[in-house]
């Protein structure tokens, strides 16, 4: 059973352009949480979603940062237009119930916008 | 207001010594409490949890975590270090209250160890 993989692993990103990230959650998981890190900060919540459903979005920028999950395929963080301060970890969790006790995390995408 | 403090940005220990690392919280209910720990470059790994019952709770690697709820806290604890424990740690808790079972997290704390 692989874990949770998230591609790409760097990216790297003008400003203006637009970045997707890619989750796949561990088999048989249907919750997806992403996370971003700053530089020598934890973690900030930033969404949750259910297959098909966006569940809280409360962490999220309200412009130019969108979250899916759709029912084939991995969930995708998209940001548009990007700018330097979106340079950063972006983590995803993925968990088998929502109750979320043990989430399993992938390696994270490392923006850097420049 | 959930919340969660490690007051160490770093600790250092002597390979062999015992280490702790500190973590306090803060929610309304009662909490589930997490540690994770990163390393160089990587995702995060659970290495434990605390969701009832005995206070004191064993994990991965040798780990082990005392939830006190009287002083709030979840400290992270090892016998004896090890140079491969030096990494991040991350404290996390959710309140059993919150419908969305959002994690708030640590700052994180780096832990080194020294030959």
């Amino acid at each position: 059973n692989a874990g949770v993989m998230q591609n790409p692993r760097h990216l790297v990103r003008r400003r203006g352009q637009e970045a997707r990230l890619r989750c796949s959650p561990m088999k048989g998981h249907s919750h997806v949480y992403w996370y971003r890190q700053l530089p020598e900060e934890g973690l900030k919540f930033m969404v949750y979603l259910q297959k098909e459903n966006i569940i809280d979005e409360s962490g999220m920028p309200k412009e130019r940062f969108s979250a899916e999950f759709p029912k084939e395929g991995p969930s995708i963080l998209r940001i548009q237009q990007v700018v330097r301060g979106d340079s950063a970890a972006y983590f995803c969790a993925s968990s088998p119930t929502r109750e979320n006790t043990e989430a399993f995390f992938g390696q994270g995408t490392r923006l850097t916008v420049v | 207001a959930q919340s969660v403090a490690q007051p160490e940005d770093q600790v250092n220990v002597a390979e062999g010594n015992p280490l702790t690392v500190k973590c306090t919280y803060s929610v309304s209910g009662n909490p589930y409490l997490f540690w994770y720990v990163q390393y160089p470059n990587r995702g995060l790994q659970f290495l434990l949890k605390y969701i009832t019952g005995d206070n004191l709770v064993k994990g991965s690697y040798g780990f082990e975590a005392e939830f006190n709820k009287s002083q709030t806290s979840f400290h992270l604890k090892k016998p004896s270090a090890l140079v491969s424990d030096s990494a991040l740690y991350f404290c996390a808790v959710r309140d059993w209250e919150d419908s969305n079972y959002q994690l708030i997290w640590g700052a994180g704390t780096k832990l080194i160890i020294k030959p």
